[in-house]
């Protein structure tokens, strides 16, 4: 099972800022969280991690409570084009990739 | 720098046949992983590589294999194919196996076993 646990859709209006949360109350002090998302039928692309501070990057900015139980992604201003499924994952630093678990992400439609 | 790139993008068979799907990797990762995406079961973990040796290996029937090479390009092979089969397979690829490291995608192989 996935370690965590994200709404299963969310509309968002276009040019405004899109939040998107996850819950990973169960979240280990060596594990960061990543955010990737998915447009139809082509691979996961790579937004933003952190492990306690929030993260800005040119894509969004990622925002973990102070007790690491939940984060939210933003998308500061969307477009047409963020539309995609966007998945939470927590790993810790010592394990191989291969133990990355996908859930089954968030669908984010962004409307004219 | 260049990406993840996956080949063929596309591809048909038939069951019983078997495939090779070849990705190569960003320049310098040489780690790779290879997972299956269906509708029913989402994203599952096939196996990775790290320096031409596996690390790891999802729960998935020996007729899924893969190997990696001295370059790190990496190959997975699906023999005596199944309808099942029928999905996109994606490569991974990162500079390290584990650490604060970020995992790329390609663009993916869509397989359909008729």
């Amino acid at each position: 099972d996935a370690k965590t646990t994200q709404p299963p859709s969310m509309d968002c209006a276009e040019g405004r800022a899109a939040n998107l949360p996850c819950n990973h109350s169960t979240i280990s002090g060596n594990e960061y969280v990543y955010w990737y998302r998915q447009i139809h039928s082509q691979g996961p692309q790579y937004i933003i991690h952190g492990l306690k501070n929030n993260e800005t990057n040119e894509m969004a900015s990622l925002i973990i409570t102070e007790d690491r139980k939940s984060s939210t992604l933003i998308l500061p201003h969307a477009t047409l084009r963020d539309t995609a499924v966007y998945y939470c994952i927590v790993r810790p630093a010592t394990d191989s990739w291969g133990k990355l678990q996908f859930g089954a992400g968030t669908q984010v439609v962004v409307t004219p | 720098k260049a990406g993840v790139t996956q080949t063929p993008r596309y591809l048909i068979k038939t069951r019983g046949q078997q495939v090779t799907l070849s990705c190569s990797p960003i320049s310098g990762h040489r780690s790779v992983s290879w997972y299956q995406q269906t509708p029913g079961q989402g994203l599952q973990f096939l196996f990775e590589y790290f320096s031409e040796t596996q690390r790891n290996k999802g729960n998935f029937p020996g007729r899924f294999s893969g190997r990696q090479f001295s370059n790190s390009r990496s190959e997975m092979n699906v023999s005596t194919l199944e309808l099942g089969d029928s999905a996109l397979y994606l490569c991974a690829s990162s500079l390290w196996a584990s650490g604060d490291e970020t995992q790329y995608f390609g663009p993916g192989t869509r397989l359909l076993v008729l």
